[in-house]
């Protein structure tokens, strides 16, 4: 049972282009929703995280849009460059500790210049 | 400051033996969660612990456990090594078990020959 799915799978873009990753959840008593960043060969780093009292949240170029309703949220980054690439996870857990955080399978995100 | 630091970062085991990963934490975070990684997949969540008391365990077989040390520092041991148990071994350390901000450690890279 995947409790939080993620699209696309991978995802080319031009420079400054505007890659958009979605994930849909349905346990809902997740309330805290981050975003990673992963090289290869390290550990995922938090990006950018969310909680569901407000629909959306921005830092630097990154994006996130959050539907409670829809229990969607995805993760926009404005003028993409090519130290993009990577692999990008959403997550999500319970913010009282009561459910532990899951990770979306990933999207390979190419930046090309 | 010293992120989450694991060890060994690669190791090579034979099919039926025995493994031990470990994990120190940053400092002053005292819960502790490892995760799975396979090869193109997303993080799968194995345990959680908080001031050295088990706090969640995910969908995994009796042969994987873990412990917390009264220093926050935790072990992940494998028993009975399969080839399917290859993969990056990631450890997370956060303040505490509510509030996500999870950092992540490089992993540990286990094959399975």
């Amino acid at each position: 049972q995947q409790q939080v799915k993620q699209s696309p799978q991978s995802l080319i873009v031009q420079k400054g282009g505007i890659p958009i990753i979605n994930c849909a959840y349905e346990n809902t008593a997740f309330d805290y929703f981050p975003w990673y960043q992963q090289f290869p060969g390290k550990g995922p780093a938090l990006l950018i995280a969310i909680r569901p009292d407000v629909s959306e949240k921005k830092e630097g170029r990154f994006t996130i849009s959050f539907n409670k309703s829809a229990k969607q949220f995805s993760l926009h980054i404005m003028d993409s460059q090519p130290g993009d690439s990577a692999t990008y996870f959403c997550a999500a857990s319970g913010y009282s500790g009561n459910t532990p955080l899951v990770f979306g399978k990933g999207t390979r995100l190419s930046v090309i210049a | 400051d010293a992120g989450v630091t694991q060890s060994p970062t690669h190791l090579i085991k034979t099919r039926g033996q025995h493994v031990t990963l470990r994990c120190s934490p940053i400092s002053g975070h005292k819960s502790v969660s490892w995760y799975q990684q396979v090869l193109g997949q997303g993080p799968q969540f194995i345990f959680q612990y908080y001031e050295k008391e088990e706090r969640g365990r995910g969908n995994f077989p009796d042969r994987f456990s873990a412990r917390q040390f009264p220093n926050y520092s935790s072990e992940l041991n494998v028993n009975a090594l399969l080839l399917g148990d290859s993969a990056l071994y990631l450890c997370a350390s956060s303040l505490e078990v509510r509030g996500g901000g999870y950092t992540f450690g490089s992993g540990t890279r286990l094959t399975v020959v």
